[in-house]
């Protein structure tokens, strides 16, 4: 069965600082990977996503994120973070044939002044 | 585009009271899904709708669930009658076209706490 791992539930790092917060997906065949930002009170925001082709992609208010398949592993980046990142962050795989994403659990990023 | 659009966004109800909840997707849009989040299970996909015929409802947790989509302005998810473990925060999002690979596009919320 198609799944998604978030292993880390809090993440705490210091405004400026450079992140990376971690997904791997468990997925037969080429998965779509997604990633969204929901802030506190919000719906969820489409940060990027990934269906074939480069295996680095943008995404909005600077986060990239990089799909290696050997390691069936999507994680976000940032080099510099903002305070206004604080948020929850989730990764999420549609399987093709299917309408539906699944979704980890989310990472909680908490940034420090 | 106003964006997907709930309402309430907040709900405090008794057990065993129905509840309402609503939702308009992004016009033109020909999908709908209903999701919950817990925080015990995450983001959990109820429901969805294309061109507001139910296609899949595998992941409604009881009889106690319903959604309708009586035309492609308008979706309701009810619950009757409520339970505490019920509480949740209640998404709906809407996309444009099928395929795993659409965005969907989400609404903010309906907060239900059920007492």
């Amino acid at each position: 069965a198609q799944s998604v791992t978030q292993p880390d539930i809090h993440i705490t790092v210091s405004e400026g600082a450079s992140l990376e917060l971690r997904c791997n997906y468990s997925y037969g065949a080429t998965p779509y990977l997604f990633w969204y930002v929901q802030s506190p009170g919000q719906g969820l925001q489409l940060l990027l996503k990934y269906f074939s082709g480069d295996t680095l992609v943008q995404g909005i208010k600077g986060f990239e994120a990089e799909f290696k398949r050997s390691q069936s592993s999507f994680n976000l980046r940032k080099p510099s973070v903002h305070w206004s990142d604080a948020a929850e962050y989730f990764c999420a795989v549609g399987t093709s044939g299917t309408y539906k994403y699944i979704f980890g659990t989310g990472t909680r990023l908490k940034v420090l002044a | 585009d106003a964006g997907v659009i709930q309402s309430p966004r907040h709900e405090v109800t008794e057990m065993g009271q129905e509840v309402t909840l609503r939702c308009k997707p992004i016009s033109g849009h020909d999908y709908l899904f209903w999701y919950r989040q817990t925080m015990m299970r995450g983001l959990e996909l109820l429901i969805y709708f294309n061109n507001n015929v139910p296609i899949d409802d595998s992941g409604m947790p009881e009889d106690r669930f319903s959604a309708k989509m009586p035309n492609a302005s308008f979706s309701t998810l009810k619950i009757q009658p409520s339970e505490p473990r019920d509480s949740a925060v209640y998404f709906c999002a809407s996309s444009l076209g099928g395929g795993a690979f659409n965005e969907q596009f989400f609404g903010p919320g309906t907060r239900l706490t059920v007492l």
